[in-house]
C-alpha cells in the first residue's frame, strides 16, 4: 500500500518567507509527527498529533512554527519568515496509534533551504 | 529526561567485518527501543525492535539484545556487506509505562560506510 508521501520534496526559499509542507500519512493511521533532521542538531522531534489534536508541541522551536491536521488525515508544518538556520529536512511519521510503541513509518522528507 | 546515547561515528569497515554499534539509554522503566536505518537518498526505515528486556531483535543479519541492567541496546551484524551502508540511529518512545508514546527519542546517529 502507499506509504507516507511528503511534498514538496525539495523547497528553496528567500529569507523572511512563509513556507508550508505537507504530510498524507498512512491510510488509518491515527498518529502523525513531525520531525526535523539538521547536520547539528541530528533527528529532532517537532509536534505529535493524536487524530486532529497535538497533545505534544514541545518541539516546535519557535512561534514562528505551526502545524495542523485535519481530518485525521493530512497535515500541514507552516514556517513563517523563514530564518537560514529554518534549513534542513522535514520528516513527516505516522504510526497506528500514539498510544502503544507502534513502529513509525516515516516519509522521504522535504529539503528546505532558506537563502 | 529520556535520552539515547549512540555511539560517535562515522564507522568504516571491509566487507564481511564485523559490526557493533553501542546504544545505551536513559529512561524511566521499561520501554521498548528500536532501531532506524537511513539509506542514502531514502527515509527512514525500522530496521528491528524490542519490547521487553532480554527480547533479541532481528532484521537483515542485524541483531540487537535489550539489556536492562546496563541499559543497552547494541545493534551487531557477524558480516557487513557494500549495501548495509547508511545512518543508523537508536530511538525508544518516552513515558515508559504511561499512556502516550508519542514522539521518538533519537540518538545522533552512526554513519557507517563499508568497503568493497
Amino acid at each position: 500500500g502507499a506509504g507516507v508521501s511528503q511534498s514538496p520534496s525539495n523547497k528553496v526559499t528567500e529569507k523572511g518567507k512563509d513556507v508550508e509542507l505537507r504530510c498524507d500519512p498512512i491510510s488509518g493511521h491515527t498518529a502523525l509527527y513531525w520531525y526535523r533532521q539538521s547536520l547539528g542538531q541530528g533527528l529532532e522531534f517537532l509536534i505529535y498529533f493524536q487524530g486532529n489534536s497535538a497533545p505534544d508541541k514541545s518541539g516546535l522551536p519557535s512561534d514562528r512554527f505551526s502545524a495542523e491536521r485535519t481530518g485525521g488525515s493530512v497535515s500541514t508544518l507552516t514556517i513563517q519568515r523563514t530564518q537560514q538556520e529554518d534549513s534542513a529536512v522535514y520528516l513527516c511519521a505516522s504510526s497506528l496509534s500514539g498510544t502503544t510503541p507502534y513502529e513509525q513509518y516515516f516519509g522521504p522528507g522535504t529539503r528546505l533551504t532558506v537563502t | 529526561g529520556d535520552s539515547v546515547t549512540q555511539m560517535e561515528g562515522p564507522v568504516t569497515l571491509s566487507e564481511e567485518a564485523f559490526l557493533t554499534i553501542n546504544c545505551t539509554y536513559t529512561a524511566t522503566g521499561y520501554p521498548s527501543l528500536f532501531w532506524y536505518v537511513q539509506y542514502p537518498g531514502e527515509g527512514l526505515q525500522l530496521l528491528l525492535k524490542a519490547t521487553k528486556a532480554d527480547d533479541k531483535g532481528s532484521n537483515k543479519g542485524f541483531e540487537a539484545t535489550y539489556r536492562k541492567e546496563t541499559t543497552s541496546f547494541h545493534l551487531e551484524k557477524g558480516s557487513v556487506q557494500v549495501s548495509d551502508s547508511a545512518v543508523y540511529f537508536c530511538a525508544l518512545p518516552p513515558n515508559a509505562g504511561g499512556t502516550s508514546y508519542g514522539k521518538l527519542t533519537f540518538g545522533q546517529g552512526t554513519i557507517l560506510t563499508v568497503h568493497p
